[in-house]
């Protein structure tokens, strides 16, 4: 089964810094999809990047970039010049291709989350 | 377009009775998910359904849980005989469909309280 870690329950930044989450996981496919959610005190749940496993690229949306090792299975996610509103929890999160056979490949496995604080 | 809605947002139960969570995909989705996340962890994936059918129920309690996607109206988790172990947030999630890449969009969630 897939598994997902996030290991820093908190992380803190100053505003206009850069701040980096870790996220490890573990699968046995060759091909998968890994995204980055954020969760702020609304509780709604927002996408906030995606990485298709087979592009080597690592994915950017404005701010936010991730830094992909597939050997490693490492996935982390940097924010760059930090904002008040980037405030959140923020979860990783794993999800098998539709064309790797089984009926599993509708779920999102997440990680624990990482809470994350910009301070003023 | 609307996003995804489910009601109510909270919900307050004492032990034994029946919750009902509804969910509403955004328009022209037809696949919903169900998730839950208890206190202080991330969400659990519980139920995978397209219009009248399961497709994964692999994350759901084997008794008192049980989902549904009618072919008219939104889709419905049931929680029979609740538990004070029930409390969470049960987030539903959409997406168009199946084949390559299609982003799950997420629901407000509800708050299930159970006393």
């Amino acid at each position: 089964a897939q598994t997902v870690t996030q290991s820093q329950p908190e992380m803190s930044v100053q505003e206009a810094e850069t701040v980096t989450l870790s996220c490890t996981y573990d699968t046995s496919e060759s091909d998968y999809y890994l995204f980055w959610y954020k969760q702020p005190p609304s509780r709604q749940m927002i996408l906030v990047i995606r990485q298709e496993a087979y592009k080597q690229q690592n994915a950017t949306e404005n701010r936010f970039s991730v830094n992909f090792q597939k050997a490693a299975k490492s996935f982390s996610l940097k924010i760059s010049d930090s904002q008040l509103g980037d405030a959140a929890m923020y979860f990783c999160a794993y999800r098998r291709l539709p064309g790797a056979g089984g009926t599993s490949y509708g779920k999102l496995t997440f990680g624990q989350g990482t809470i994350l604080t910009v301070h003023p | 377009n609307a996003g995804v809605m489910q009601n109510p947002r909270h919900l307050v139960r004492r032990r034994g009775q029946e919750a009902r969570l509804r969910c509403s995909p955004m328009k022209g989705h037809s696949h919903v998910y169900w998730y839950r996340q208890l206190p202080e962890e991330g969400l659990k994936f519980m139920v995978y359904l397209q219009k009248e059918n399961i497709i994964d129920e692999s994350g759901m309690p084997k008794e008192r849980f049980s989902a549904e996607f009618p072919k008219e109206g939104p889709s419905i988790l049931r929680i029979q005989q609740v538990v004070r172990g029930d409390s969470a947030a049960y987030f539903c999630a959409s997406s168009p469909r199946q084949g390559s890449y299609n982003e799950q969009f997420f629901g407000p969630g509800t708050r299930l309280t159970v006393l």
